[in-house]
């Protein structure tokens, strides 16, 4: 079946290290995306890739970096620099062309100790 | 710029009560609406969308109409089951944008027996 995996579901993570989050599709999109979700509000977009080796900030990109070196890959990276990182991060997949819906994945719900 | 605009929630009906959840949009081009729906600690699903004016989006018994004359794209739904418990958010995307997707807020529902 087609779709998106996210890995871990649940991750934990001490004060001042980096944590990484997966983001696997195999639908054959061309453009993924990362959303931070907070309790009781909407998504924020983080990054977002639209073609392999090239990615762009969204709205909120300050203390996370992400890499685009496979066409169905799109890791993040929380860096140490987020201030408030604990959140439910999500993952998107879609086509680049035509109306063209985005596809989630299940989330990861980072938790900061 | 381009935004979307929910009806606050949380939203609480009976079951097989009537639902509307009303969504309003501003867009500098011509967008495609959607509807997404958000189970508890999951990702979002597409429930239904519509790509030009006057067009219909329906799936599961819910419907939402493209009015541009009104920018809106309420949600509704006839006779509404627990099951329908979840967060549903209003989106577009703006080709005039490179296709970046807006996200309103979300409206909680919670249907009870």
């Amino acid at each position: 079946d087609g779709g998106i995996t996210q890995s871990p579901k649940y991750l934990f993570r001490k004060e001042g290290q980096n944590v990484t989050l997966s983001c696997e599709q195999n639908l054959n999109h061309d453009a993924m995306y990362w959303y931070r979700q907070d309790p009781g509000q909407g998504l924020r977009l983080i990054y977002y890739s639209q073609i392999v080796n090239d990615f762009q900030k969204g709205d909120i990109a300050e203390g996370y970096s992400v890499s685009r070196e496979k066409k169905e890959s799109f890791p993040l990276t929380v860096t140490s620099a987020q201030k408030n990182p604990t959140a439910f991060y999500l993952c998107a997949s879609s086509t680049a062309r035509g109306h063209n819906e985005q596809f989630f994945g299940p989330g990861t719900r980072l938790t900061v100790l | 710029g381009n935004s979307v605009t929910q009806m606050e929630g949380p939203v609480t009906l009976s079951e097989e009560a009537f639902l509307t959840i009303n969504c309003t949009y501003t867009a500098t081009g011509y967008p495609s609406l959607f509807w997404y729906v958000q189970y508890p600690g999951e990702g979002l699903q597409l429930l239904l969308k519509a790509t030009k004016a006057d067009d219909k989006g329906s799936n599961k018994g819910f419907e939402a109409t493209y009015r541009k004359e009104t920018t809106s794209f309420h949600l509704e739904k006839g006779s509404v089951q627990v099951s329908d418990s979840a967060v549903y958010f209003c989106a577009l995307s703006d080709r005039a944008t490179g296709n970046q997707f807006y996200f309103g807020t979300g409206t909680s529902l919670t249907v009870i027996p």
